[in-house]
């Protein structure tokens, strides 16, 4: 079993629809998530971060954790064709290494016009 | 520089070969990671610095990998006797500190193709 899973996609997506982003973690000391969107030939770039259960909310992104559930997820509302992109959830390892994060595989997201 | 910084951006090399890989932080982070990316897959940790220290190199496939961070800035991934399956892109992340809550940034990778 894979520590971080993600559903690899495509998630096809109408612009002006709504993308939702599911992530589960087989770590139950996992205390750091972060999204990550990736563009073809890019590198990673940060979009959101969550460190407690509930909702957090930034522009058309909100990010959701429940940790009893070890899950987390990211929303995309208004989706424009420049979300069209891999989009990585990251997880902190263990309480011992903060630093370590743990990647799942990415979901690629298109959005169609 | 406003970012992390890689060079180079792109390496080929013959197996067999040492390679050196080289990362500039954000200034004033003193946390520094390597990763690599294989086509499809997310980052696979490497290791990371907390200052000069190597504080987690738990994901340095082999002995061939090596890392350093003399001064606490610029780090160097030195891989020996390359293989072909060393070939991915090799990412460098920085953070304020690595303590609980960081949030790490990506340089723009350095692509390594082993022939």
């Amino acid at each position: 079993q894979k520590e971080v899973e993600q559903n690899s996609g495509p998630l096809s997506v109408p612009e002006g629809a709504i993308a939702s982003l599911n992530c589960t973690y087989s770590d139950r000391g996992s205390q750091s998530f972060f999204w990550y969107r990736q563009y073809s030939g890019k590198s990673p770039e940060l979009i959101m971060f969550i460190y407690s259960n509930g909702d957090k909310e930034d522009g058309r992104f909100t990010a959701q954790l429940n940790k009893a559930s070890q899950y987390v997820s990211l929303l995309i509302r208004d989706s424009q064709p420049s979300d069209s992109a891999t989009y990585l959830c990251a997880v902190t390892a263990t309480t011992d290494s903060w630093g370590k994060l743990q990647f799942g595989a990415g979901t690629q997201v298109v959005v169609t016009p | 520089g406003a970012g992390v910084s890689q060079t180079p951006s792109n390496k080929v090399t013959e197996k067999g070969k040492y390679v050196e890989l080289r990362c500039d932080p954000i200034s004033g982070h003193t946390a520094l990671y390597w990763y690599r990316q294989s086509l499809g897959q997310g980052p696979e940790f490497l290791i990371y610095f907390q200052g000069t220290g190597a504080a987690d190199d738990s994901g340095l496939p082999n002995d061939r990998f090596f890392a350093v961070r003399p001064e606490g800035s610029v780090s160097t991934l030195k891989i020996q006797r390359t293989e072909r399956g060393d070939s991915a892109v090799y990412l460098c992340a920085s953070s304020l500190t690595s303590l609980r809550f960081n949030e790490q940034f990506f340089g723009p990778g350095t692509r390594l193709t082993v022939l």
